[in-house]
């Protein structure tokens, strides 16, 4: 059965630094997605990795994946209070079903 | 722009009803899925379709089934409701499992409450 693990499950930041959410998972896998959700919203794309090495960044969100290590990373360069909000990853398991991280709640306090 | 509506953001259900979620996309997606999300377990897979009229169960199954007569709808039916589904339940919808760079579109979430 996939596990798919993220650490922290909570985290809280101030204003202006770095951090990074790590994502484990327990089986093959090349497709991982990140995923981020605001209280009382549903969830929004933020990034689909493909394959091993993948590296996409939008904004102050850097996201890879290493999959012979199993483990995405989702950075997070001088945090503003915008980029507070609950994010998940999944990761593929076959066609497009997608099993989820617990999700890692981010504060990012001025 | 994908769209995935359901049909109400709060409900409120009583012990042993049956109850219906409804789900409806508009991009002519092939995947839709039944999801529903607790406090530190993430989102756990209830059952999915790739086509109509087929589904298949995810990790939770028990306690629910699911009907997919036409493309757009996918419908949850919880045949006799407990106090241990109160939850969101969220629907999402995906056009391929043969496109690699798919991704899950989600709807606004059904919040379940019930007494």
């Amino acid at each position: 059965e996939l596990k798919v693990e993220q650490n922290p499950l909570f985290l809280s930041m101030q204003e202006g630094k770095n951090y990074t959410i790590y994502c484990n998972y327990s089986t093959t896998s090349d497709r991982l997605y990140w995923y981020r959700q605001d209280p009382g919203k549903s969830l929004e794309s933020l990034f689909v990795l493909l394959s091993n090495g993948a590296v996409k960044q939008e904004g102050r969100l850097m996201a890879s994946l290493d999959t012979k290590a199993r483990l995405s990373t989702l950075h997070i360069t001088a945090a503003v209070h915008d980029l507070s909000a609950t994010y998940f990853c999944a990761v593929d398991v076959i066609g497009n079903d997608m099993r989820f991280g617990a999700g890692t709640r981010l504060t990012v306090k001025p | 722009d994908v769209k995935v509506t359901q049909s109400s953001r709060y409900l409120v259900k009583r012990t042993g009803e049956k109850v219906f979620l409804e789900c409806v996309q508009d991009m002519d997606h092939e995947n839709m899925f039944w999801y529903r999300q607790d406090p530190g377990l993430g989102l756990r897979l209830i059952y999915f379709s790739y086509d109509v009229k087929m589904k298949e169960k995810g990790d939770i199954p028990e306690g629910y089934s699911v009907s997919r007569e036409k493309k757009e709808r996918f419908s949850l039916i919880l045949e006799s409701a407990s106090t241990n589904q109160t939850s969101m339940y969220l629907c999402a919808s995906s056009l391929s499992q043969f496109m690699d760079t798919d991704t899950q579109y989600f709807g606004p979430g059904t919040r379940l409450t019930v007494l």
